[in-house]
């Protein structure tokens, strides 16, 4: 059973364009909303995180949108460059029962041509 | 700081051959994390720990052992190793406050491939 499930697998975008990944989850314990950026040999770092207090939080061109009715959350790379083209984890984590184990999406890989 | 290294950056094993990941933190973070990554999958948790001494099973900990005599080490074993654990296995670890929870910090990663 996915618990956060992840959108789309693969995103092709232009120089410039908005590219949009979006994530579902079920469960609403979930209190801590991470997006991961992994560049291909890496290991994956942390890119900009969310709480479900509110609903927008931006940081230069990355953007993560939460709504907290729908159990949805989605990031937003404004103006992508194509050293944006890397892989995208969503994920999401609660402290209920004391386990702060995050749950990850699939990932996205996100191609942005010249 | 180094943040997490992991060793070895590769290895290439036989069907039946044992090996340990080496993990290392020097965040003095209390979680520490393994993964292993396949095209599609995502990264799945094998095992983690909370704690000096004291580890717990993940999503997919079936064929491998951990164990974290120190609190900045956590080592991740493969007894008799499959094709089935071809990965990339990734190293993560985390502090914890109170009721709130931090990022991640992963590793750069190490290539298995069994034979």
């Amino acid at each position: 059973q996915q618990q956060v499930k992840q959108s789309p697998q693969s995103l092709i975008v232009q120089k410039g364009g908005i590219s949009i990944i979006n994530c579902a989850y079920e469960n609403t314990a979930f209190d801590y909303f991470p997006w991961y950026q992994q560049f291909p040999g890496k290991g994956p770092a942390l890119l900009i995180a969310i709480r479900p207090d509110v609903s927008e939080k931006k940081e230069g061109r990355f953007t993560i949108s939460f709504n907290k009715s729908a159990k949805q959350f989605s990031l937003h790379i404004m103006d992508s460059q194509p050293g944006d083209s890397a892989t995208y984890f969503c994920a999401a984590t609660t402290a209920s029962g004391g386990s702060y184990i995050p749950t990850f999406g699939r990932g996205t890989s996100l191609i942005v041509h010249p | 700081n180094a943040g997490v290294t992991q060793t070895p950056k590769f290895r290439v094993l036989k069907t039946g051959q044992s090996m340990t990941l080496l993990c290392a933190q020097d965040m003095n973070h209390e979680y520490m994390y393994w993964y292993r990554q396949d095209p599609g999958m995502g990264l799945r948790l094998i095992h983690y720990s909370v704690g000096e001494g004291t580890t717990a099973k993940g999503e997919v900990p079936d064929g491998y052992n951990v164990s974290r005599l120190k609190k900045q080490n956590f080592l991740l074993g493969l007894e008799s190793a499959a094709p089935s654990q071809t990965s990339v296995y990734f190293c993560a670890s985390s502090h914890i406050a109170g009721q709130v929870s931090y990022e991640q910090y992963f590793g750069p990663g190490t290539r298995l491939t069994v034979t």
